[in-house]
């Protein structure tokens, strides 16, 4: 079955670089959540998407944005990179808006921020 | 604010039961969630309970007490690749988001 794709799954950049990481749902999945894990924390939520339209917003800093598209596919900009941000950050996928169901997580990006 | 608590580490032997608990205190709730992750990897989901009660799937079962704010999740016959982390999660709202505990290690010993 279809898993939860992102990408790239290693990057590394220098502090006030920008970075932008990719994700692709769920075939047929309309919500998109992102969340960032630093060592050893547990899972921090930045931002939702559902049918294109941002849905729910966390902790997200002002240097990040993000955006769901018209193939449902998500991508999270960051900008002004600091060395705080290195950090794992996981895309998950859920169908039919995401409340009572499970959320299927990708593989994560591990960005390290040097 | 949001407060979800569980213990930091458990150990048990290969074969035995254990079981982690979660107690929670949370602006709202649409259901709690398990979800196991090994380190580095991806969370992968095991149980949902948004009922008051006992949900069985194969060698784990999650209960819940909305009522006490309180959950487990129970392991029975321990393989040593139950080893990792458990992760409590809240759903607050509709929308989906999960607020998750700081995570429970277990160690299976052989």
């Amino acid at each position: 079955a279809a898993g939860v794709i992102q990408s790239p799954r290693h990057l590394i950049k220098e502090k006030r670089e920008t970075a932008t990481l990719k994700c692709y749902p769920i075939p047929r999945h309309d919500t998109v959540y992102w969340y960032q894990q630093g060592p050893g924390q547990d899972p921090q939520f930045l931002i939702s998407f559902y049918e294109k339209m941002q849905s729910d917003k966390g902790s997200i800093p002002d240097r990040f944005s993000a955006q769901q598209f018209s193939d449902y596919h998500s991508e999270l900009n960051m900008s002004s990179l600091e060395l705080g941000d290195s950090a794992l950050y996981f895309c998950a996928s859920s169908p039919t808006g995401g409340g009572n169901t499970e959320a299927f997580f990708g593989q994560g990006t591990r960005l390290t921020v040097v | 604010g949001q407060n979800i608590d569980q213990p930091t580490e458990m150990t048990a032997t290969e074969g035995a039961i254990v079981q982690i608990n979660c107690t929670y205190q949370t602006s709202g709730f649409n259901g709690l969630f398990w979800y196991q992750q090994h380190a580095g990897e991806a969370p992968t989901f095991l149980s949902y309970n948004v009922l008051d009660g006992l949900e069985e799937k194969g060698r784990f079962s999650s209960f819940l007490s909305r009522s006490k704010g309180y959950s487990y999740l129970l392991l029975k016959e321990l393989q040593m690749k139950d080893s990792a982390s458990y992760l409590c999660a809240v759903q607050t709202d509709s929308w989906g988001k999960l607020q998750f505990g700081a995570g429970t290690q277990v160690v299976v010993t052989p």
